[in-house]
């Protein structure tokens, strides 16, 4: 178990850019999730994957975000055009095909993205 | 939808001591988990503790323990012997029983410095 991984560490970018970012979750978990966090705050829920279904999306998740999990394994999270507000931390965590309380979120360390 | 408040957003206890964070949270389901993670700067989050709604006896896991009152939908984190490495960041979480994605509410998180 070599734990949630999530490359970059830090994107700076500029307004506008686009940017995307990549998380390789635990192997056998079969459920992936994102989530942003600001400065001082608890994450919020962006979307969540079963397998490489994209089950729901918070109303977070504006027409510029997507995100992909193709073979059911790493998951991709694009920004489109992205703003200022978009500077946050995106987490991504990963958890076995369980019920809740027998399969808690693992967490990855986040990438950290500042758009100037 | 469910709203996890956390009211104390910073704290701080000596080494050693003992030292109680504060989560309400609300909800309209009868089932339900609730967990404690930890964020250490610039780190993971990971998992410290979790309780199941159904059950009475409070979660206890080393020198952390809850305490879990349902009626007043309050989920406190008593940490016990604090120590220097218990400086963090603490979320509560909460899970519905019948949220299929196994998705977590954070609340807005608790700043803990334990001071030597």
């Amino acid at each position: 178990d070599t734990g949630v991984s999530q490359n970059p560490r830090h994107k700076i970018t500029k307004r506008g850019q686009n940017v995307t970012f990549r998380c390789d979750p635990i192997s056998e978990h079969n459920r992936l999730y994102w989530y942003r966090q600001t400065l001082g705050q608890g994450p919020e829920f962006l979307t969540y994957f079963q397998n490489e279904a994209q089950l729901e999306k918070s109303r977070l998740l504006s027409d510029r975000f997507s995100a992909e999990r193709p073979k059911g394994s790493f998951s991709t999270l694009e920004i489109q055009r992205t703003e200022q507000g978009d500077s946050a931390m995106y987490l991504c965590a990963s958890s076995a095909p369980a019920a809740g309380y027998n399969s808690p979120l693992h967490f990855g360390n986040g990438t950290r993205l500042t758009v100037t | 939808a469910q709203t996890v408040t956390q009211s104390q957003p910073e704290m701080s206890v000596q080494e050693a001591e003992t030292v109680t964070l504060s989560c309400t949270y609300d909800t309209s389901e009868n089932n339900y988990y609730l967990f404690w993670y930890k964020q250490p700067p610039s780190r993971q989050m990971i998992l410290v503790i979790r309780q199941e709604a159904y059950k009475q006896q409070n979660a206890t896991e080393n020198r952390f323990s809850v305490n879990f009152q349902k009626a007043a939908k309050s989920f406190s984190l008593k940490i016990s012997d604090s120590q220097l490495g218990d400086t963090a960041m603490y979320f509560c979480a909460f899970m519905g029983a019948n949220n299929a994605g196994n998705m977590l509410t954070f609340g807005g998180g608790t700043r803990l410095m334990v001071k030597p």
